[in-house]
């Protein structure tokens, strides 16, 4: 089955800095990447996703890359702020199957 | 519309004990799942359902069983809870596994403690 992981397991990074999570993932067939963001104790909500047939996705200050021949993914946060502060998963699917997630990445933004 | 809920949203239970988690949703979605959140771990899935009257293992099924008798529910079961089973448990919901909108939306969860 598919095996998701995801690099650092903990970032810290002044407010105004941009901010970096990568993942791999080992199965060729996966065609759908989401990322969720947890705030603490409450529940994942999407931020962003990608398909396979796109290598970037823009969403103001949040932008996904995915690199199909290397099998990985990342996200990218710029001008982070401290609202930006909680854990983000990725995840991969072969669309129309359930989804794989990473370990998640506590992001702490420091005022 | 109230989404995804969960119910209930905290519980203790000795080792040995049953539960049921319930699920609801109102977006008349067709997927459902179920997850354990440990920590360090992230979101594992349990079990899922394509559909009204179906329900397939996922990642860490052992332990647990599922029930979708009606569409905007989705049962989860600890016949005899042990504490290896303590974690959080989320359940999500999708339009269908295909097609342009695949977004999980997740409920609360449910903190379950088993002693």
């Amino acid at each position: 089955g598919e095996n998701v992981e995801q690099h650092p397991s903990t970032l810290s990074v002044q407010e105004g800095d941009s901010a970096v999570i990568k993942c791999t993932y080992s199965d060729s067939a996966s065609n759908y990447f989401p990322w969720y963001k947890q705030e603490l104790g409450k529940r994942p909500q999407l931020i962003i996703d990608i398909r396979s047939n796109v290598g970037e996705k823009k969403d103001q200050r949040i932008a996904v890359t995915l690199n199909k021949t290397a099998k990985h993914f990342s996200l990218h946060i710029t001008e982070t702020q401290p609202e930006d502060s909680a854990v983000y998963f990725c995840a991969a699917s072969i669309i129309a199957r359930q989804l794989t997630f990473g370990s998640g990445t506590q992001l702490t933004v420091l005022p | 519309n109230a989404g995804v809920t969960q119910t209930p949203k905290f519980r203790v239970l000795k080792t040995g004990q049953s539960m049921t988690l319930l699920c609801a949703q109102d977006m008349n979605h067709e997927y459902m799942y179920w997850y354990r959140q440990d920590p360090g771990m992230g979101l594992r899935l349990i079990h899922y359902s394509v559909g009204e009257g179906t329900t397939a293992k996922g990642e860490v099924p052992d332990g647990y069983n599922v029930s979708r008798l009606k569409k905007q529910n989705f049962l989860l079961g600890l016949e005899s809870a042990a504490p290896s089973q303590t974690s959080v448990y989320f359940c999500a919901s999708s339009y269908s596994g295909g097609g342009v909108n695949n977004e999980q939306f997740f409920g609360p969860g449910t903190r379950l403690t088993v002693l």
